[in-house]
């Protein structure tokens, strides 16, 4: 039973290059979710996905970030133009379904990519 | 202060003492979630507390839901210095009667078991 599935581990990039993270949730879950946590912070939401829609992305910046979870394959965050400011640890969570709130109990969450900026 | 505000910051103990952890909360909730986090690890789920409930256990811990006073409280019996971590409580905010799943954490605190 694999759990989230996140890669890569740890990504680097210099200032104006692109980040691109990947998430597989759990088998049988069609509801993901992306956070980001700065140092020594907690965990702050970006943004919830289903399948090939965008449910909730008031915790994502406006500009530079993107999100999706096509039909097919993993859900990606991307972060264009990376900054320093862009550093940190991105998390992503699954759960099982979001109507039915006697299954949508838990999220779980990957291992999450650490993302540094130089 | 905001959604999900843990208390103490940080919690220095002996092996075996108890470790009791609070979370202010705001919003009217669906539910609220403890996790642990390990050093420059990820987050694991320990226990999630509905709005309707007041008690919980799970091995080692209790939880507590006070929703007249938007506050629950995490409580790790004879702790173990394998329970250093940080801990976070996460509410799962309900708008106008629908819960989204959008979980919104705290700080956490920082607990350190000595051995």
């Amino acid at each position: 039973n694999a759990g989230v599935m996140q890669n890569p581990r740890h990504l680097v990039r210099r200032r104006g290059q692109e980040a691109r993270l990947r998430c597989s949730p759990m088998k049988g879950h069609s509801h993901v979710y992306w956070y980001r946590q700065l140092p020594e912070e907690g965990l702050k939401f970006m943004v919830y996905l289903q399948k090939e829609n965008i449910i909730d992305e008031s915790g994502m910046p406006k500009e530079r970030f993107s999100a999706e979870f096509p039909k097919e394959g993993p859900s990606i965050l991307r972060i264009q133009q990376v900054v320093r400011g862009d550093s940190a640890a991105y998390f992503c969570a699954s759960s099982p379904s979001y109507y039915v709130e006697s299954l949508r109990d838990t999220q779980y969450f990957g291992p999450g990519t650490r993302l540094t900026v130089l | 202060s905001q959604q999900g505000e843990e208390d103490p910051q940080a919690l220095s103990i002996q092996e075996g003492e108890n470790a009791t952890m609070n979370c202010s909360y705001k919003t009217s909730i669906n539910n609220l979630q403890w996790y642990r986090q390990n050093s420059g690890r990820g987050l694991v789920h320990l226990i999630l507390i509905r709005s309707n409930e007041r008690e919980k256990h799970s091995g080692r811990l209790r939880v507590t839901l006070d929703t007249s006073k938007k506050s629950s409280s995490l409580l790790i019996t004879a702790s173990r210095a394998a329970d250093t971590a940080s801990y976070f409580c996460a509410t799962d905010e309900r708008v106008g009667g629908t819960s989204y799943g959008k979980l919104t954490f705290g700080q956490g605190t920082i607990l350190t078991v000595h051995p």
